[in-house]
């Protein structure tokens, strides 16, 4: 049973669109991290969240966590090819992150 | 920010032996680093939680005696993985916890390519 949901998997558009990464949980975090990750090259992270409602903007960027902690999305404006890349959520519990599948995406020019 | 280094970045060995991977942080002292493994196209799967003066904790189906893991300092975590074979080709990632004021956030080394022939 996977406890952090994560959606799409995976994501092809055009250079220009919007698009929004969703993570789904029943359980309570303590605060979730977003990672965006390249081949071969470990994740790096672009942000955390810790409270019920948050939103945070980085740059085309614009992350949200859940009024109960227990969700998170993503939504990146205007796509570039430069964005391109797994990006992966995380929740924390217990003094451990919970990884979601991951976010394949492909933008193209 | 905070940077976590990783030594080897890659590695090929011969099946049987045993390859050890260094995880430091650079910047700042953890008392705990994390060992995950990353399968191609798939998420970060966690092996064991390593604890600097302590015993590390390991994941369900994770043998402790395959992968051994030490936290001798604040700074410096290491894997052994002993007697390795093919299967345990993989991408090793570590990671280390920074206290950012409200949460404790993991930042990711570059990762270890292992290949075992």
């Amino acid at each position: 049973t996977q406890l952090l949901e994560q959606s799409p998997q995976f994501l092809s558009i055009q250079e220009g669109e919007n698009l929004t990464v969703y993570c789904n949980s029943s359980s309570v975090f303590s605060s979730l991290q977003w990672y965006r990750q390249e081949p071969g090259e470990g994740p790096v992270l672009l942000v955390t969240v810790v409270t019920g409602g948050e939103v945070k903007k980085l740059k085309r960027l614009t992350f949200q966590f859940g009024d109960a902690r227990k969700d998170s999305s993503l939504h990146i404006t205007a796509a570039q090819p430069g964005d391109t890349g797994l990006y992966l959520c995380a929740g924390a519990k217990g003094g451990k992150l919970i990884f979601g599948q991951g976010t394949e995406l492909s933008v193209k020019p | 920010g905070a940077v976590v280094s990783q030594h080897p970045s890659r590695v090929i060995c011969k099946s049987g032996t045993s390859v050890k991977i260094e995880c430091r942080s650079l910047d700042f002292q953890a008392t705990t680093m994390f060992w995950y493994r990353q399968f191609p196209k798939k998420s970060l799967m966690l092996m064991a939680t390593s604890n600097e003066g302590s015993k590390a904790t390991y994941e369900q189906g994770v043998e402790k005696d395959k992968f051994l893991i030490n936290h001798a300092s604040l700074t410096l975590s290491t894997l052994t993985v002993t007697s390795a074979h093919p299967e345990d080709s993989s991408f090793y990632i570590c990671s280390a916890s920074k206290n950012t004021g409200n949460a404790d956030t993991q930042y990711f080394g570059p990762g270890t390519r292992l290949t075992v022939l």
